[in-house]
């Protein structure tokens, strides 16, 4: 069964600095993973997708990287600012028939101090 | 296209009532998906289709539960005889084919009193 975690559980961090958010899962047989957003009381918003042949993914301050063989992925901010403060999930996709769903970390809380 | 919507936003019901949730997906995308959250955890899978053929369903859909997606088009899940462990945010989300990205609705909150 597929474990995804995801350390710290909560970061704060003063506005500007660079961060990097971690996620490590058990199963390497993954399709893809992705990095998600959310603020509080609301749905997720996809921020990265990394196929499982891809190294990494980068969408404006946002890179996230994958290594498949070692079950690790990390999620780098550039240049923090307090719209930045959310909960980070990552989630892995299963690749074998019958594992095909998203399963999750419980998140990384993240807050910027201004 | 303006995504996923889901309805309603927020549930309050009473223990032992019946509700059910909506969930429209984009509308290109064959494979919708439901998951539950609640307070501080990850969201945890619930069940999914394909069109309009239900392929998975998690243990954690016990027989009070129920999914339906009628065409292949919208989705609904009931949960009948409501309890206060039942409360959580109930998310819905779709993607075109395995290996594309999930789109998220905004989720409906439910409060069992």
């Amino acid at each position: 069964k597929q474990e995804v975690t995801q350390i710290p559980a909560a970061l704060s961090v003063p506005e500007g600095e660079n961060l990097v958010l971690n996620c490590s899962f058990t199963d390497s047989a993954i399709y893809n993973l992705q990095w998600f957003r959310q603020d509080p009381g609301k749905g997720l918003t996809s921020l990265l997708l990394i196929q499982s042949s891809q190294r990494e993914q980068t969408s404006g301050r946002l890179n996230a990287s994958l290594d498949k063989s070692s079950g690790r992925s990390t999620l780098y901010i550039a240049a923090s600012q307090p719209g930045d403060s959310a909960t980070y999930l990552c989630a892995v996709m299963g690749l074998l028939r019958g594992n095909e769903k998203l399963t999750f970390g419980t998140g990384t809380r993240l807050t910027i101090i201004p | 296209d303006t995504g996923v919507s889901q309805n309603p936003r927020h549930k309050i019901t009473k223990r032992g009532q019946n509700v059910t949730f909506r969930c429209d997906p984009i509308s290109e995308h064959n494979r919708l998906y439901w998951y539950r959250q609640t307070l501080g955890q990850g969201p945890e899978f619930l069940t999914y289709f394909q069109n309009e053929a239900q392929l998975e369903k998690s243990r954690l859909l016990s027989d009070r539960f129920s999914a339906e997606r009628p065409k292949g088009s919208f989705s609904t899940l009931e949960i009948q005889r409501t309890e206060q462990g039942d409360s959580a945010m109930y998310l819905c989300a779709s993607s075109l084919v395995t290996g594309f990205g999930y789109t998220f609705g905004s989720g409906t909150r439910l409060t069992v009193v």
